[in-house]
C-alpha cells in the first residue's frame, strides 16, 4: 500500500541550526502539507502547497520556515534558525485533491536543544 | 477559523466495554478524519468520513454533517486501542484538529 515517508525519524539540532525534514509523498498525490505537534498538544496546521506553490499557510508558518518541492518526489520543511519551541513532532501529508483524505507520513521528531 | 471540539478529553474503559467519542465543529467542512495516534507518536488513519455512516471491525464512525458533528464507536475495547484520538476537519484548503480524547484501555 503507498505510504507517505518521512525522514528523519528524530533529529537533535542546537538553537540557531538549519533544519531540513524531507517527505517523499504518495506518489499520484497533488496536494502536500506539514503539520506539527507539540508534545502533549494537538496536531496544528503549517502550510499546504499545490501546484508548487504555497497554498494556505498557519501564522506559525513564519518566515523562519519555508517548503520546497525541489525534484517532483521530495517535498521539504525548512526551518532556517531553529529556537526551543519549534521542539514539535512533524507531520508530512499528502493527498489526491484538496478536499480528499489525507494520508500521513510517521512523523519527524526534532529537539532544539 | 473553524473550531473542533472533541469530548470527552480523557476517557478510561475497562477491557471489553464500548465507548463514543464526539467531535463538534462550528461550521461545514468539505472533510472530516478520525485517526489514532498511537504510544510512538503515528498517527493512523481511521476513517475518511465527511458525512454518513461507516464501519471497520470493531470501529464505526457517524458523521451528520448538517449538524456538525461526529461520532467514532469503539466496541469491545482493547488494551491496543489506548491513545488518542483526534477528528479532523477540512474546510478550504487546511485540516484542523481537536484537541483529542486520550482513552486508556485497563485489562
Amino acid at each position: 500500500e503507498p505510504e507517505v515517508t518521512q525522514t528523519p525519524s528524530h533529529q537533535v539540532t542546537q538553537m540557531g541550526q538549519e533544519v531540513i525534514l524531507r517527505c517523499v509523498p504518495i506518489s499520484n498525490h497533488l496536494y502536500f502539507y506539514w503539520y506539527r505537534q507539540i508534545l502533549g498538544q494537538k496536531v496544528e496546521f503549517l502550510v499546504s502547497f499545490y501546484n508548487n506553490e504555497i497554498s494556505e499557510k498557519s501564522e506559525i508558518f513564519d518566515d523562519q520556515f519555508s517548503v520546497e518541492r525541489p525534484d517532483g518526489s521530495n517535498f521539504t520543511l525548512k526551518i532556517r534558525s531553529t529556537k526551543l519551541e519549534d521542539s514539535a513532532m512533524y507531520f508530512c501529508a499528502s493527498s489526491m485533491s484538496g478536499t480528499g483524505e489525507l494520508f500521513f507520513g510517521e512523523g519527524s521528531r526534532l529537539t532544539v536543544l | 477559523g473553524i473550531q473542533v471540539e472533541q469530548s470527552p478529553p480523557d476517557l478510561i474503559l475497562q477491557e471489553g466495554a464500548n465507548s463514543t467519542l464526539r467531535c463538534n465543529f462550528s461550521d461545514s467542512v468539505n472533510n472530516l478524519q478520525w485517526f489514532h495516534q498511537n504510544p510512538w507518536g503515528q498517527l493512523i488513519n481511521l476513517f475518511y468520513i465527511p458525512s454518513g455512516t461507516k464501519q471497520n471491525g470493531r470501529l464505526s464512525a457517524t458523521t451528520v454533517a448538517t449538524e456538525r458533528y461526529s461520532l467514532l464507536y469503539i466496541s469491545s475495547s482493547q488494551t491496543t486501542d489506548s491513545g488518542v484520538y483526534f477528528c479532523a476537519v477540512e474546510r478550504s484548503d487546511d485540516m484542523r484538529f481537536g484537541a483529542g480524547t486520550r482513552l486508556t484501555v485497563k485489562p
